[in-house]
């Protein structure tokens, strides 16, 4: 059974950096063709694609939020790590992990985290 | 990047209903389209993925269609499990961008 689940701070206060993992089972990060992307959706709003880390290594993030995303991965501990940094309020949004198609397509997603930036 | 654009934005209907709606990318994108739906709170869920292919333990009313352009989501029979808001999503070229939803309320 394949489940994603999202942890981190649920409040974060602007300029600050976020942290956000990722927790995968059954399947493993390091399988052949295994994709793990971040997505968000502010409130009321429609869905984000933040960022994508493949089996072998290999990062996506999309252009106009590249310069503050870094995508990472423990294999070891089977967690997808997303920070994002110089965080403002317009970020306030659920952030959700899910696996990811070679096409970009997103068959399993975690519960989303909320996370509100405020000071 | 890709916009996606769906119609209409919201629309009512009754449980037994046959409900149509609409999802238009601003460039050819074969059949690279996903649908997803969403309830209040909830992670969105997959239902159909290369425009038409089910997605596993997805209900057979649920079907999808088009090419190109021009796509298609039909629920044949509505159940009350599914009000809820849809989401297509091309995955043609990065980034994968979403439409805005068309949200399915209760008659």
């Amino acid at each position: 059974q394949v489940t994603l689940k999202e942890s981190g701070p649920a409040l974060v206060k602007p300029t600050q950096t976020l942290t956000l993992a990722c927790s995968v089972s059954g399947f493993s990060l390091s399988t052949t063709g295994m994709r793990v992307s971040w997505v968000r959706q502010s409130p009321g709003k429609a869905l984000e694609w933040l960022a994508r880390i493949d089996w072998d290594g290999d990062k996506f993030y999309t252009a106009s939020l590249k310069t503050r995303l870094t995508i990472s991965k423990d294999t070891s501990k089977n967690q997808v790590v997303l920070t994002m940094t110089n965080m403002d309020p317009v970020d306030t949004a659920t952030y959700y992990c899910a696996r990811t198609g070679r096409y970009f397509d997103f068959d399993y997603w975690g519960q989303g985290i909320l996370v509100t930036v405020s000071s | 990047d890709i916009q996606m654009t769906q119609s209409p934005s919201s629309l009512s209907a009754s449980v037994g209903d046959r409900v149509t709606f609409s999802c238009r990318a601003s460039q050819s994108i074969s059949t690279y389209l996903n649908w997803y739906q969403q309830k209040p709170g909830r992670a969105p869920k997959l239902l159909i993925y290369a425009a038409s292919s089910l997605h596993s333990g997805v209900p057979s009313r649920f079907s999808g269609s088009g090419f190109g352009t021009d796509f298609t989501l039909t629920i044949s029979s509505l159940q009350p499990e599914d009000f809820a808001t849809y989401y297509c999503q091309q995955s043609s070229n990065a980034p994968p961008t979403f439409g805005q939803g068309t949200n399915v309320e209760i008659k």
